[in-house]
């Protein structure tokens, strides 16, 4: 296992344009999360998947973020009608919980977007 | 709102010198970890502390996690170049399992 993979790494596109990502996340990992980290501040949660179920979606995440997880395996995170705010590395980590949570998170390289 | 704060936010030293970094909430954490992060990298997972009062050494890294569970520190002995990056501290939130993170210190150790 190559531990969890995100793509693309960076992603420059033009205001108002749609972008998705996708992270693959741990085989064996049942719970999936999406953080949003501008620069120099720490990781702020966006939303978090058990399998294919969307258990939680912050406040952070507006009407223009989707993110769905089919089959409860990889994870796509859409973003419409991009705006400069948007600006930042989106990173996704995965980890096993089954009963208690888990404490062993494995984060993604994140995907670094600009938007223009 | 769980918040925690981590001071300080950015710290410059030579190679040789010892460092703390603190991380403070208002509220109790069941857990709190640590982490690192060089740029344009995921943050690493350095450290799981649970018991209040617990500390844990990981080479020159030393761990502690408050009686109270509301703190944590960092400790770094003789700080190294390969040290320098961002660190993070999270708290776990409830029964999620979602990280609530510090602002990150950015350590820059000069050789």
């Amino acid at each position: 296992d190559t531990g969890v993979s995100q793509d693309p790494r960076h992603k420059i596109t033009k205001r108002g344009q749609n972008v998705t990502f996708r992270c693959d996340p741990i085989s064996e990992h049942n719970r999936l999360y999406w953080y949003r980290q501008t620069l120099g501040q720490g990781p702020e949660f966006l939303t978090y998947f058990q399998n294919e179920a969307q258990l939680e979606k912050s406040r952070l995440l507006s009407d223009r973020f989707s993110a769905e997880r089919p089959k409860g395996s990889f994870s796509t995170l859409e973003i419409q009608r991009t705006e400069q705010g948007d600006s930042a590395m989106y990173l996704c980590a995965s980890s096993f919980v089954q009963g208690s949570p888990s404490r062993g998170y494995t984060f993604g390289s994140g995907t670094r977007l600009t938007v223009v | 709102t769980q918040l925690l704060e981590q001071s300080p936010q950015f710290l410059s030293i030579q190679e040789g010198e010892n460092l703390t970094v603190y991380c403070n909430s208002s509220s109790v954490f069941s857990s709190l970890q640590w982490y690192r992060q060089e740029p344009g990298e995921g943050p690493v997972l350095l450290v799981t502390v649970v018991t209040g009062g617990e500390v844990k050494k990981l080479k020159r890294l030393t761990f502690q996690f408050g009686d109270a569970r509301k703190d944590s520190s960092l400790h770094i002995t003789a700080a190294q170049p390969g040290d320098t990056g961002l660190y993070l501290c999270a708290g776990i939130s409830g029964n999620t399992g979602k990280l609530i993170f510090g602002q990150g210190t950015t350590l820059q150790v000069k050789p």
